[in-house]
């Protein structure tokens, strides 16, 4: 076990609705980043936070926000729910750095209808 | 063009067979390297970093080849439990922070 925990497990919402998805980093690691996964595809890349600020963003719109607090552990906020949001999110724990090895939580499956 | 390319398959071996995976990525400027196992609806797990030498883990041999921006994985002796999807991740230090991008991932299925 990687000791990234992540919660809720599963979420449905309705379109137009928000969510906040949390993230728990494991022991020793100071970085959070969180992914989407579409059904069929790879994880894409949605943020990355160090030391509570945003270190980078991939392309997603701003309705996806997030947070990182002192303890490292993190949030993910979506607003306006589109049905393509429908995915699983992933968070993964690492130390900051090149070449740092990131370890991912179980995810949230989310179902927007 | 994406990033990371890999053949979907599915690979279907038979067990202790070898089977190799290959995957392409498109930035040269691309600095670390992984292999990530991921089961049916469980997140991807870390199988092995690759390095510019190659490295070996019990029957799992990864390979990179920077001039040709390849990386492959072999895994030899092929047990029912190795049935995953296996995923090529490639980290650039950009703007993007230390952002992993992964390849769609390979399906393989080793039967009795």
């Amino acid at each position: 076990e990687t000791g990234v925990t992540q919660s809720p497990t599963h979420l449905i919402k309705t379109r137009g609705q928000q969510v906040t998805l949390r993230c728990s980093s494991q022991s020793g690691h100071n970085t959070v980043s969180w992914y989407q996964q579409a059904l069929g595809q790879g994880p894409q890349f949605i943020f990355q936070y160090y030391r509570e600020e945003e270190n980078g963003r991939g392309n997603f719109p701003p309705r996806f926000s997030g947070l990182q607090f002192p303890n490292y552990s993190s949030e993910l906020n979506v607003n306006a729910l589109e049905l393509d949001d429908s995915a699983l999110y992933l968070c993964a724990s690492s130390r900051l750095g090149q070449g740092a090895e990131q370890y991912f939580g179980p995810g949230t499956r989310l179902t927007v209808t | 063009r994406k990033e990371v390319e890999q053949d979907p398959g599915p690979f279907n071996v038979p067990e202790g067979a070898t089977v190799a995976f290959n995957c392409t990525y498109s930035n040269s400027a691309s600095q670390s390297f992984f292999w990530y196992r991921q089961d049916c609806r469980k997140e991807p797990k870390l199988l092995m970093s690759v390095y510019s030498s190659g490295n070996e883990d019990g029957r799992f041999t990864a390979q990179l080849n920077r001039a040709s921006q390849y990386i492959s994985l072999l895994i030899r002796d092929s047990k029912l439990s190795d049935s995953a999807t296996y995923l090529c991740v490639v980290n650039l230090n950009s703007n993007s922070g230390y952002a992993l991008n992964f390849g769609k991932g390979t399906s393989l299925l080793v039967t009795p």
